[in-house]
């Protein structure tokens, strides 16, 4: 199995412009959570999905962000409009049942640069 | 609110000593904690966990303590290896999501 896959690896935008982040999970599994770390904050949780549903957005930090798991295989993030204090290292992990007792599989991330 | 915090965020070892990683949490309804390594340019892994009606659980050169009363749990590494570098993130697990903290990077000095 190839892992959790996240493209692209890196992105560096302007201000203003739409970032779209992308992540495919591990095959069967039927959860789905992003993260965001910072040195600030650390790991935190932005929202996480079970079958493909939103479960809890309580971890997004404002409207600007947003979430879709339009199908199994297949997730995104997006910010619209960026700033430059979005700029972290954006993780997707992936599990077989929730996070209780469950291995959480995590990407490469994505290292999101707001200019 | 930080509700899993590792007060240190680096620690430098010798080779072949123990390296122990401390974590504190503050939420008593926490029922499962884990511990999560990270290399650079990589994804978190787990490495080890354990249960809250467990003070100890062990595998290979990793052990993981719980104290429950003073809600703190530490990882042991025994013997530290050069490949042990790198940073180690607390979590702690509540219902569905787990809740990680900021992390401690871990230096193995030859």
């Amino acid at each position: 199995d190839a892992g959790v896959i996240q493209s692209p690896r890196h992105e560096v935008t302007e201000m203003g412009q739409e970032v779209t982040l992308r992540c495919k999970p591990i095959s069967g599994h039927d959860y789905l959570f992003w993260y965001r770390q910072t040195m600030m904050r650390g790991l935190e949780l932005l929202i996480y999905f079970n079958n493909n549903v939103p479960i809890d957005d309580s971890g997004m930090p404002e409207d600007r962000f947003s979430a879709k798991m339009p199908n199994a295989s297949f997730s995104t993030l997006k910010i619209q409009p960026s700033e430059p204090r979005d700029s972290a290292v954006y993780f997707c992990a992936s599990s077989f049942g929730g996070a209780a007792y469950n291995e959480q599989f995590f990407g490469p991330g994505t290292r999101l640069t707001v200019l | 609110d930080q509700q899993v915090k590792q007060n240190s965020p680096s620690l430098s070892v010798q080779e072949g000593r123990i390296s122990i990683l401390n974590c504190d949490y503050t939420n008593s309804m926490f029922d499962y904690f884990l511990w999560y390594k990270k290399y650079p340019a990589e994804g978190p892994t787990f490495l080890i966990s354990i249960s809250s009606i467990k003070d100890k659980n062990e595998d290979g050169r990793f052990t993981v303590f719980l104290n429950k009363s003073a809600k703190h749990l530490s990882l042991h590494i025994v013997p530290s290896q050069p490949g042990d570098s790198a940073v180690y993130f607390c979590a702690a697990n509540r219902d569905d999501k787990i809740i990680f903290g900021k992390g401690t990077r871990l230096h193995i000095l030859p």
